[in-house]
């Protein structure tokens, strides 16, 4: 089955630091773009992030530049996101997408984030 | 960093009903914009692409049209199912952005 698993999330203090993981399955996750889009409780859709399928393209959203950082291990067929200095506005729920002819075709179900003391 | 606006906030239909939902860049993206429908507790899926193509298995009452600035996403007769919120998002420049959403709901 092609899917999108993401894990990671839970609750960490303000300042603090958590690193999703989204596994990728049916497909070659190698020869994909991906994305990280987050969703704040009862908000819309925020794109965070994005790699190329060789990691030599990295572009972020101005709210995580310098504190998150996406990644990917395509021999492990995952997708990452290192999260630190964590602030109250990035509790989210955070989906990881799979791009095809550029658009966010495919999706996880979310793993959520909440940060709070 | 490009501003894409969407209305209505909320457009109250019956089933059956036309719906037209309206998004506006603040800037051209060319024909660079997707719709993406949302459903309570559930993931995005992808309707629209470049404006005006239907996403595998989109059913062809979803139709998308516009170019630069302003673009429209109409549902020509809803169905029960096609209550939710909908998202514009725009991959001409980065960083990408989407809309803030259109709820569609049950008059």
């Amino acid at each position: 089955e092609v899917q999108l698993v993401e894990s990671g999330g839970g609750l960490v203090q303000p300042g603090g630091s958590l690193r999703l993981s989204c596994a990728a399955s049916g497909f070659t996750f190698s020869t994909y773009d991906m994305t990280w889009v987050r969703q704040a409780p009862g908000k819309g859709l925020e794109w965070v992030t994005y790699i190329s399928s060789s990691s030599h393209t990295i572009y972020h959203a101005d709210s995580v530049k310098g504190r998150f950082t996406i990644s990917r291990d395509n021999a492990k067929n995952s997708l990452y996101l290192q999260m630190n200095t964590l602030r109250a506005e990035d509790t989210a729920v955070y989906y990881c997408a799979r791009l095809s002819s550029w658009w966010e075709v495919l999706w996880g179900q979310g793993t959520l984030v909440t940060v709070s003391s | 960093e490009i501003v894409l606006t969407q209305s209505p906030a909320t457009l109250a239909l019956s089933p059956g009903e036309r719906a037209t939902l309206s998004c506006r860049a603040s800037q051209s993206v060319s024909s660079y914009l997707a719709w993406y429908q949302q459903k309570l507790g559930q993931a995005p899926r992808l309707l629209i692409y470049d404006a005006s193509n239907r996403a595998t298995g989109i059913p062809a009452r979803f139709s998308g049209s516009g170019s630069g600035t302003d673009f429209t996403l109409t549902i020509s007769s809803l169905e029960p199912e096609d209550f939710a919120v909908y998202y514009c998002q725009q991959r001409s420049n980065w960083p990408r952005t989407f809309g803030q959403g259109t709820k569609v709901e049950i008059k």
